[in-house]
This record gives structure tokens, C-alpha cells and sequence, in this order.
């Protein structure tokens, strides 16, 4: 069985300041993909980065950056100089293979309250 | 807009009523999922189709609970006589195989 780990349920930081995200993942897979979603409290989830298993390089996009390190089966989240509209929920998800229909796993949650 | 769209966002319904919920896909995504989320806890699975197969029923789906998705656009959730422990957030997702699900903006149960 799959299994996502958020062990931080919230974080509270001031606004400029880095805060990072982990993710814990377990799948017997040897393909899959990871995920991050967002979510405001308007409720919807926003898609931010889909990772497959065979691509370990690090992305960044803005201030959002991912560290993917498949020998310790974390995918974690970095959010730099972090501005009070990254207040949020995210979720790290991780999809089954293509032959059980890519259903998401996700992990409980992060919520984080970034203040001015 | 050509996101995934959800009607209606919230629900209040009485224990022992019956609801219905739609979801209008991204159009040319032939795989769509429901998922169910109650406060505070991540989204979970309850069943996907492609085109308009339901190919796999999470046990979280009750006889209570059933979902259709005719001609391979829309899909409708039912919940027959709903129960206070139904109340949650419903998610509908969709895309293409293999690749990223987008999210409509969910409907919100709740069961009095």
C-alpha cells in the first residue's frame, strides 16, 4: 500500500522568512510520480509540480523550490521569502502506476500562516 | 473558463436525503476522479473512469454511493439517504492518462 507522510501539520512564519515542507513517501513502485498541490482557503486544490521516479534533479520555479531524493523517499517543498498569499494547506500526493489508474495518495497536510 | 467546474459548491441536506453532485471535466481529459476530503485531513480516493468506464470503487464507497459518468463527459456522485458522517468536501478531478489531475473547487456537504 501507498502511504504520504506530512509530519508537520502547521508552520507559522513571518513574511521574507524560507519555510520548508516534508514529504515522506512509501510505494512498492518503481514508477510513480510525486506531486504538490495547494490548497487556500477558498478550497481548491492548485497544482504546482508533478516529479516522476527516474528525475532526482531539484527544480525551482520562483520562489518555490522541490528537493526529490529517492534514497530517502522525500520529496520536500522550500517556499522563499514567503509572502502572506502563500498562507495555504499543501498537500505532497504521490500517483500509483498507470495500470491502477494514477490514483493519488495524498498526505494530511501543511498548513502554513505566513504573517506580515 | 476551461477548468475542471463542480455544481453545487455547497449542500446542505437533512440525514436520510438523497443528493446529487456534477462534475464537468477539462473537455479533452478522458479520465475523471472523485476524491473526498473531510476538515483537516488530506483528500481521499473514491473512484475514477475512463471515458465512460468506472474502472476501480474505493471500500470508502458505500451501496450508498453511486456514480455514473454517461457518454464520457460529465459525472454525477449520488449519495442515497445521507448520513452525518457523509458530511466532507467532494473533489472531482480529471485528466488525461498518465498524467496530472486538475481539481474543480469541490462541493461541500453537509449533513444535518
Amino acid at each position: 500500500a501507498q502511504k504520504v507522510t506530512q509530519a508537520q501539520t502547521e508552520i507559522s512564519v513571518v513574511e521574507k522568512e524560507d519555510v520548508t515542507l516534508d514529504c515522506v513517501y512509501e510505494t512498492r513502485d518503481t514508477t510513480y510520480y510525486l506531486f504538490w498541490y495547494k490548497q487556500p482557503p477558498s478550497g481548491e486544490l492548485v497544482f504546482l509540480i508533478r516529479r516522476n521516479s527516474f528525475d532526482e534533479q531539484n527544480e525551482i520555479s520562483g520562489r518555490y523550490s522541490w528537493n526529490f531524493q529517492k534514497s530517502t523517499s522525500s520529496f520536500n517543498f522550500t517556499i522563499t521569502a514567503s509572502q502572506v498569499v502563500d498562507s495555504a494547506v499543501y498537500f505532497c500526493a504521490l500517483s500509483e502506476a498507470e495500470a491502477a489508474g494514477n490514483k493519488l495518495t495524498f498526505g494530511g497536510g501543511t498548513r502554513v500562516l505566513v504573517k506580515p | 473558463d476551461t477548468g475542471v467546474s463542480q455544481d453545487p459548491r455547497h449542500k446542505i441536506t437533512k440525514r436520510g436525503q438523497n443528493v446529487t453532485f456534477r462534475c464537468d471535466p477539462i473537455s479533452e481529459h478522458n479520465r475523471l476522479y472523485w476524491y473526498r476530503q473531510t476538515l483537516g485531513q488530506g483528500p481521499e480516493f473514491l473512484t475514477y473512469f475512463q471515458n465512460e468506464a468506472q474502472l476501480e470503487k474505493s471500500r470508502l464507497l458505500s451501496d450508498r454511493f453511486s456514480a455514473e459518468r454517461p457518454k464520457g463527459s460529465f459525472s454525477t456522485l449520488e449519495i442515497q439517504r445521507t448520513e452525518q458522517g457523509d458530511s466532507a468536501m467532494y473533489l472531482c478531478a480529471s485528466s488525461t492518462i498518465s498524467d496530472t489531475q486538475y481539481f474543480g473547487p469541490g462541493t461541500r456537504l453537509t449533513v444535518l
